[in-house]
């Protein structure tokens, strides 16, 4: 089974400014099937990212995926009011499907 | 405007057999080749992948879960559904039902319904 582990557990910034959060694999994502998912208290996670830097249908572009074979990142360029939330990475290169832990992104 | 809902659980005693059913509705479940999945949360906890299941009933579970999980699809009804034998209060969570993108990952999820362990 893959293991995510992302860092940091958790980002304190202010809202403008850029985020960038990673997401590191214990062994390599095949086809870099990785995604990103936003999830806000009392809601289902929302798809942001898939295949590691493709945006997710509706997702505005100041969210950006990047990496490869085990070291990913995401990263929200400008922070909105409405990016405070938690994110999570998953692969989907092999099974069992797994999750990252989650970090989180609060505001400063 | 494909959309999922969890069917509610409630209250579920130790022992005893966790069920769920997640409609899809706007879209035939059949359609796409799409897989249907189940994914759950612990209260304050991370994301959990229990499975997943093909309109056709080809499944994959999570070795973690696999001796109590049974996942099966009624394409009569549009649903797919969860069972989770033999529960303790570690299963208590809010489960999810989502759709596999054919991009990848998990495009539409319903909403989640909590399912609560306790005698």
């Amino acid at each position: 089974e893959i293991v995510l582990t992302q860092s940091p557990g958790t980002l304190s910034l202010s809202p403008g400014e850029r985020a960038t959060l990673s997401c590191r694999a214990s062994q390599s994502v095949s086809s870099n099937y990785l995604a990103w998912y936003q999830q806000k208290p009392g809601q289902a996670p929302r798809l942001l990212i898939y295949a590691a830097a493709s945006r997710a249908t509706g997702i505005p572009d100041r969210f950006s995926g990047s990496g490869s074979g085990t070291d990913f990142t995401l990263t929200i360029s400008r922070l909105e009011p409405e990016d405070f939330a938690v994110y999570y990475c998953q692969q989907y290169g092999s099974l069992p499907r797994t999750f990252g832990q989650g970090t989180k992104v609060e505001v400063k | 405007q494909l959309q999922l809902r969890e069917s509610d659980s409630g209250l579920v005693k130790p022992s005893q057999t966790l069920s769920l059913t997640c409609t899809v509705s706007g879209d035939s479940i059949s359609n796409g080749g799409y897989s249907w999945h189940w994914i759950r949360q612990s209260p304050g906890k991370g994301l959990e992948w229990i499975g997943y299941i093909y309109h056709s009933g080809s499944s994959y579970y999570n070795p973690s879960l696999k001796s109590r999980v049974t996942m099966s699809v009624d394409r009569s009804k549009n649903q797919f559904s969860l069972k989770l034998t033999s529960v303790t209060a570690a299963d208590t969570a809010v489960y999810y039902c989502a759709r596999g993108g054919n991009g990848g990952g998990f495009d539409i999820w319903g909403q989640g319904t909590l399912a609560t362990v306790s005698s």
